[in-house]
């Protein structure tokens, strides 16, 4: 049980293109949905956290007009990376939290982005 | 100074040692403290979780909490090649705060 899957796996665009990842809980549903992005060798860095039907909370540093955040609902959320360049290339990694302790919040398997 | 700071290795040990991988942190305000493992261009898998200083055990992993000096630590006892991969230590309250992580290496 808690899988969560994220699609695709990989994708490489054009620079100013927008890129669509899209996030679900498989088995339960996420009373809260969060965006990471990993650079190589870095830590995780918190991107967004986002409940269904509201707005999304974005960290300190991150454009939300550039990472748009829908959550349609308790088992779907989608990342776009709009107007993607090169240094938005990165690994980006969902978590959905099933209920209020951090060790009930599970991982997707990640999402690599390579913008040319 | 950073909220978690982790060595990034690599570490490299013989298979059948005894690994042992740390954590500072600063925030005295975190309650949980985790260990997750990621292999490479995978997402990052719950290994250890614990709220409490002292020792945790599960298996062939002891996670050790030290709140007095905001230390943590991962033991790995019987280390296998299979345990080769980078481990994160996080920490947090309502939010997960991640280290950088330390590749580690199980040499056959």
């Amino acid at each position: 049980g808690a899988v969560v899957s994220q699609h695709p796996s990989w994708v490489i665009c054009k620079s100013g293109t927008s890129v669509k990842i899209e996030c679900r809980s498989l088995d339960f549903q996420a009373t809260t949905m969060f965006w990471y992005r990993q650079f190589p060798k870095q830590s995780l860095m918190l991107m967004a956290t986002s409940n269904e039907g509201s707005k999304a909370t974005y960290e300190q540093g991150v454009e939300k007009d550039k990472f748009l955040i829908n959550h349609a609902s308790l088992t779907l959320s989608t990342l776009t990376v709009t107007s993607a360049h090169p240094e938005d290339s990165s690994f980006y990694i969902c978590s959905a939290r099933v209920g209020r302790g951090l060790n009930e919040q599970f991982f997707g398997p990640g999402t690599r982005l390579t913008v040319l | 100074q950073k909220e978690v700071e982790q060595d990034p290795g690599p570490l490299s040990v013989p298979e059948g040692a005894i690994v042992s991988l740390n954590c500072t942190y600063s925030n005295s305000a975190f309650q949980y403290f985790m260990w997750y493992r990621q292999y490479s261009r995978k997402g990052p898998e719950l290994l250890m979780y614990t709220y409490s200083s002292g020792n945790k055990e599960d298996g062939r992993f002891t996670a050790q909490v030290d709140k007095s000096s905001k230390y943590i630590s991962l033991f790995i006892r019987d280390s296998q090649p299979s345990d080769s991969a980078t481990y994160l230590c996080a920490m947090g309250g309502d939010k997960i705060i991640f280290g950088k992580g330390t590749r580690l290496h199980i040499l056959p």
